[in-house]
């Protein structure tokens, strides 16, 4: 059985630095993608980036790239989401999901738990 | 960010036949599979439809895509209490350097 399961909830305070993660399990880790998918209090969905942990070859969503820093862990099956600098803007629920990806297009078949991060003073 | 847009709201009776659509461009809906979400309250999102019209094993059959041109649409037949949630589609967009895009979202109320 595929699984992703994500670390718990962070409360941080504003230019602190943060890390999350994502372990997978029940499947090859190094043969899809790891993506990231932010949901803001109330809001839709929004597609982060992604990692080829078989390789950690990343892409961003030109609305995040410089924000956030994707990472992988093939060793241990875990992908990573970080902060070097929390705003009180990236207060969200944030999502691994796995990703299929051929022929050059992607898309998400299973998703891990959510991990919420609260940023407040 | 969303590029593909949806209506915020649709709602029916139990047994009901509801759809959604799912308007987008052809970057992405027009040359790329589209693929359905739903996401129960509380919950991480859960593939209900792939490529366009399939569905994962354990998704019932009460639930249907379809695609044409640069819109799909998510049919809901026989409609349950349990389907009231939050329905998103998603499509890769070739624009740029290539990203997986989402739809507006769509609650979807059982009356």
């Amino acid at each position: 059985e595929v699984q992703l399961v994500q670390s718990g909830a962070e409360v941080k305070k504003p230019g602190e630095s943060l890390k999350i993660s994502c372990k997978g399990s029940g499947y090859s880790f190094t043969s899809y993608w790891i993506g990231w998918v932010r949901q803001m209090p109330g809001k839709g969905l929004e597609w982060m980036g992604i990692i080829y942990p078989g390789d950690s070859d990343t892409r961003y969503s030109p609305s995040f790239q410089g924000q956030v820093t994707i990472s992988a862990d093939k060793s241990i099956s875990t992908a990573y989401l970080q902060w070097s600098s929390l705003k009180a803007s990236d207060i969200a629920m944030y999502y691994c999901a796995r990703h299929g990806c051929s022929g050059g297009t992607c898309y998400s078949d299973y998703w891990g738990q959510g991990t919420l991060v609260t940023v407040s003073s | 960010q969303s590029v593909l847009t949806q209506p915020p709201s649709a709602s029916g009776t139990p047994g009901q036949r509801v759809t959604i659509s799912c308007s987008g461009s052809s970057s992405n809906i027009g040359s790329n599979y589209v693929y359905w979400y739903q996401q129960l309250p509380g919950t991480a999102p859960k593939l209900l439809i792939s490529r366009n019209n399939q569905r994962p094993s354990g998704v019932p059959d009460r639930f249907s895509g379809s695609k044409s041109g640069t819109s799909a649409s998510l049919a809901i037949s026989g409609l349950r209490s349990e389907d009231e949630a939050d329905y998103y589609c998603a499509a890769w967009d070739g624009s740029l350097s290539g990203l997986y895009v989402f739809g507006t979202g769509t609650k979807v109320t059982v009356l």
